[in-house]
């Protein structure tokens, strides 16, 4: 069953520095999420992403975050400059229709 | 905006005893409903859905879930609980009229079942 993968498992950065989380997404699937989970709370969502442009985000989904889809198949999420309170579990999705499928999600621990 | 609020936040359960996990929302649209279900080390897996019609709702590993639109809610239920239902349980919606149809996530059931 085609599924959703994300790399790395696990980043460790120190605050200010630049992290890239890469999501490789289902192949026929034309939507695309990023969710964070900071631990012990909810799953909250970032932003979407359909037709190679944003199509919602999220207030936390500010001027240091960014999506893209460089070469039709991965899909990243960029932090320029990582503060402590970013670190959380991300988590990309995709979807055809309704159903959005998870990645197993990259810890991002920033120091 | 929509939101999802799960009611226990932790249940202890023996197996074999039954199981229901609350869930309300609040959205003054057409919602799809959802169950997503984490266990220890993976990620989430939806375990059932509703978007319309029936509203009592089956998934996988023997859950179900009934929509009650007066309620504003969609609770989880199984009747008899496994050792392996250890996981923790989430709630989400979404609007049915937004395409980008994001997920709103209630807080989360951890769920322990006792052998």
């Amino acid at each position: 069953e085609p599924e959703v993968t994300q790399t790395p498992s696990h980043q460790v950065t120190q605050m200010g520095q630049e992290v890239i989380l890469r999501c490789v997404p289902i192949s026929n699937h034309l939507y695309f999420y990023w969710y964070r989970q900071i631990l012990g709370q909810k799953v909250e969502f970032l932003v979407s992403f359909y037709n190679n442009e944003i199509s919602e985000k999220s207030e936390i989904f500010d001027d240091q975050f960014s999506v893209e889809r460089p070469d039709g198949s991965n899909f990243t999420l960029k932090i320029r400059s990582t503060k402590l309170e970013d670190s959380a579990m991300y988590f990309c999705a995709s979807k055809l229709s309704y159903e959005q499928y998870f990645g197993p999600g990259t810890r991002l621990t920033v120091t | 905006a929509q939101s999802v609020s799960q009611h226990n936040h932790h249940v202890i359960l023996s197996e074999a005893a039954s199981l229901e996990l609350g869930c309300n929302y609040s959205y003054g649209g057409t919602v799809n409903l959802f169950w997503y279900v984490q266990y220890p080390g993976q990620h989430l897996q939806l375990l059932l859905k509703y978007f319309s019609g029936d509203p009592l709702v089956k998934g996988i590993k023997g859950f179900e879930a009934e929509f009650i639109k007066s309620k504003f809610s969609f609770n989880l239920r199984k009747p008899s609980v496994q050792w392996s239902d250890t996981a923790e349980y989430f709630c989400a919606v979404n609007a049915r009229s937004n395409a980008g149809n994001m997920l709103t996530f209630g807080g989360g059931t951890r769920l322990m079942v006792k052998p």
